[in-house]
């Protein structure tokens, strides 16, 4: 399988606790997106990676939340002191480079559950 | 802002019947619109496509048409059926290979 793959699927923890998520793109794809997705609701975009630059940063994504992508390939996404706030499904996606695919077709990975206790 | 706005579900039909699914809106620029699927225990994936006004997109037997006029992108299909069940997101993005902007999902369930 060559989708989007995030690790792990699901994360219990105690508020206070760091996190960190991973998601390994289609290995051609140049950027890579994050998204929050809390419960009834669509997705709420967070940043966005094109290679290794961080490009775009949401004002949803706090001083708590910081994520990397050192080599242009997988990302992380940590979330430093949790709160009960951030209970919510992380998604990560990922599209090609302008000419390669679909226009601004996003592939999105299954996500990661967070419960914050 | 950029918004979607989506129906609120849960959307209930037979198998078999006809499906709308209303998704009206309103961007700063001039943008590309998509419908996403999310089935039971998966991760989105995209259904269908319009990047024009009068463009029409279709997949699996659903179509969506592009109205700048009314600013809208319905979903259809003509007969439904259990493997359907699902949520549906409508999303839009602005400035090609920018950020996705998306609905708060419209839950479809179909019974036999």
């Amino acid at each position: 399988d060559t989708g989007v793959s995030q690790d792990p699927r699901h994360k219990i923890t105690k508020r206070g606790q760091n996190v960190t998520f991973r998601c390994d793109p289609i290995s051609e794809h140049n950027r890579l997106y994050w998204y929050r997705q809390t419960l009834g609701q669509g997705p709420e975009f967070l940043t966005y990676f094109q290679n290794e630059a961080q490009l775009e940063k949401s004002r949803l994504l706090s001083d708590r939340f910081s994520a990397e992508r050192p080599k242009g390939s997988f990302s992380t996404l940590e979330i430093q002191r949790t709160e009960q706030g951030d209970s919510a499904m992380y998604l990560c996606a990922s599209s090609p480079t302008r000419g390669q695919s679909s226009y601004n077709e996003q592939f999105f990975g299954p996500g990661t559950r967070l419960t914050v206790l | 802002g950029d918004s979607v706005t989506q129906m609120e579900g849960p959307v209930t039909l037979s198998e078999e019947a006809f499906l709308t699914i209303n998704c009206t809106y309103t961007a700063t620029g001039y943008p590309s619109l998509f419908w996403y699927v999310q089935y039971p225990g998966e991760g989105l994936q995209l259904l269908l496509k319009a990047t024009k006004a009068d463009d029409k997109g279709s997949n699996k037997g659903f179509e969506a048409t592009y109205r700048k006029e009314t600013t809208s992108f319905h979903l259809e299909k003509g007969s439904v059926q259990v493997s359907d069940s699902a949520v549906y997101f409508c999303a839009l993005s602005v400035a090609g290979y920018s950020t996705l902007t998306f609905g708060k999902g419209t839950m479809l369930l179909v019974s036999p």
